[in-house]
């Protein structure tokens, strides 16, 4: 089983702040790779897919980037809607796996 | 519109059964990947079954044997039939429908299970 590692844990910005949230796979993935947002009390939103396409739901400020291993999620300017947790998942191969989460906070 | 309404959660005692349920609108859950995913209290997302359009069915190995998935494609609704429960199975329970293979593009609002004696 492939075993996904999202760092920091936890990520204390202030809007405008530039935000990158970073995501390792035990083994490569290729670009099989989504990202989703779950705000309070609320679902996971699908965010990036194919690692670095977004979802049309989604602002231009968030951008996902990587291959293989090592993968990437920008936000260019933080909103306060942002303030929310972010996992990575890998669907390359079988069982499709999540990150433990990044939350970033104020 | 996609649409998924869970249902069905509540308290239950150890080795207790509870049947979840999820209705779709917007599209059929007979032409696309339906899963289920879960939540600890505080905790990440865990992957737990899914059941192709061809009606294949797999499970994570923390549920698989205790737990069913299914479908009605009249009802259009998808369903979990959890057995033997423990408490590690406490959670809330997000009915997802998957684009592609194992990507998920629309989640429910999700139905919480308590595992208590």
């Amino acid at each position: 089983e492939i075993v996904m590692t999202q760092s920091p844990a936890t990520l204390s910005v202030s809007p405008g702040e530039r935000v990158t949230l970073s995501c390792r796979a035990s083994q490569s993935i290729g670009t099989d790779l989504a990202w989703y947002q779950q705000r309070p009390a609320q679902a996971p939103r699908l965010l990036i897919y194919g690692a670095s396409n977004r979802d049309n739901d989604f602002p231009a400020r968030f951008s996902g980037s990587g291959s293989g291993t090592e993968f990437t999620l920008t936000i260019s300017s933080l909103q306060s809607e942002d303030f929310a947790v972010y996992y990575c998942q890998q669907y390359n191969v079988w069982p499709p796996a999540f990150g433990q989460g990044t939350k970033v906070e104020v | 519109e996609v649409q998924l309404v869970e249902s069905g959660g509540g308290v239950v005692q150890p080795g207790g059964s509870l049947r979840l349920s999820c209705a779709a609108s917007g599209f059929s859950v007979a032409d696309t990947y339906m899963t289920w995913v879960r939540q600890a209290p505080g905790k990440g997302l865990e992957w737990i079954s899914v059941i192709y359009t061809a009606g294949n069915t797999y499970y994570a190995d923390s549920v698989r044997g205790r737990f069913v998935i299914s479908r009605h494609d009249s009802n259009n609704a998808l369903y979990l039939q959890m057995n033997s429960l423990r408490a590690e199975d406490t959670a809330v329970y997000f009915c997802v429908k998957n684009v592609g293979w194992e990507l998920f593009d629309e989640w429910g609002q999700g139905t919480l299970v308590t595992v208590s004696s």
